[in-house]
């Protein structure tokens, strides 16, 4: 699976878009972008994934560069309970069940 | 989305006893279950893939005689810590993927275990 970089950590104010950046430029075609975070002491919990187009769920948007070597997951309105450690993973789909491999990923805090 | 469950959610113990952490797919079937390990701020660091009917494989590092894990039925994987000592003292975190093979995988509350 190739390797993703993510800053330690960002702030956000309350009400404000999140935008949380990775790096992927070893991705390669037949690998998946997801995502995850990790409110603390509790398991992590899928927010979304994608292979080159964007996608957009109840919780986040996900945009993928058009070389797919980045991506950036997006919180359109932040709120308290979203600080969370945030994981960008890179793995591909396959016939059989898959572990993750988690990176130190982005501390996300959300500020009053 | 599909719930995984486990059981305890916090337990103390103390040196050389043994802890069993039970992991449930409460929706859905799971041959495969995987068994993480997060210190203090750090990351899960994956210490073995747990397979129904089969043995469990472990991460290089994992002593599987120190870590148990039993696969049964297709809805519980445990993981039984043998012999704890203070060093096991750790946050332990399961996960499965259901058959569907989205890819997405789906998480436990996870155990804190502590060993006095």
């Amino acid at each position: 699976d190739a390797k993703t970089t993510q800053p330690p950590s960002m702030d956000c104010a309350e009400g404000r878009a999140a935008n949380l950046p990775c790096n992927h430029s070893t991705i390669s075609g037949n690998e998946y972008v997801y995502w995850y975070r990790q409110i603390h002491s509790q398991g992590p919990q899928y927010i979304i994934h994608g292979l080159k187009n964007n996608e957009t769920n109840e919780m986040a948007s996900l945009i993928i560069t058009e070389d797919r070597k980045s991506s950036t997951l997006i919180l359109p309105h932040a709120t308290l309970r979203d600080t969370a450690v945030y994981y960008c993973i890179v793995r591909s789909r396959s016939g059989s069940a898959r572990q993750l491999t988690f990176g130190s990923g982005t501390q996300l805090t959300v500020l009053p | 989305g599909a719930v995984v469950s486990q059981h305890p959610s916090r337990v103390i113990c103390k040196s050389g006893t043994s802890v069993k952490i039970e992991c449930r797919s409460l929706d859905f079937q799971a041959t495969t279950m995987f068994w993480y390990r997060q210190f203090p701020k750090k990351s899960l660091m994956l210490m073995a893939t747990s397979n129904e009917g089969s043995k469990a494989t472990y991460e290089q590092g994992v002593e599987k005689d120190k870590f148990l894990i039993n696969h049964a039925s297709l809805t519980l994987s445990t993981l039984t810590v043998t012999s704890a000592h203070p060093e096991d003292s750790s946050f332990y975190i399961c996960s499965a993927s259901d058959r569907s093979n989205t890819g997405e995988l789906f998480f436990g509350e996870g155990s804190r275990l502590t060993v006095l």
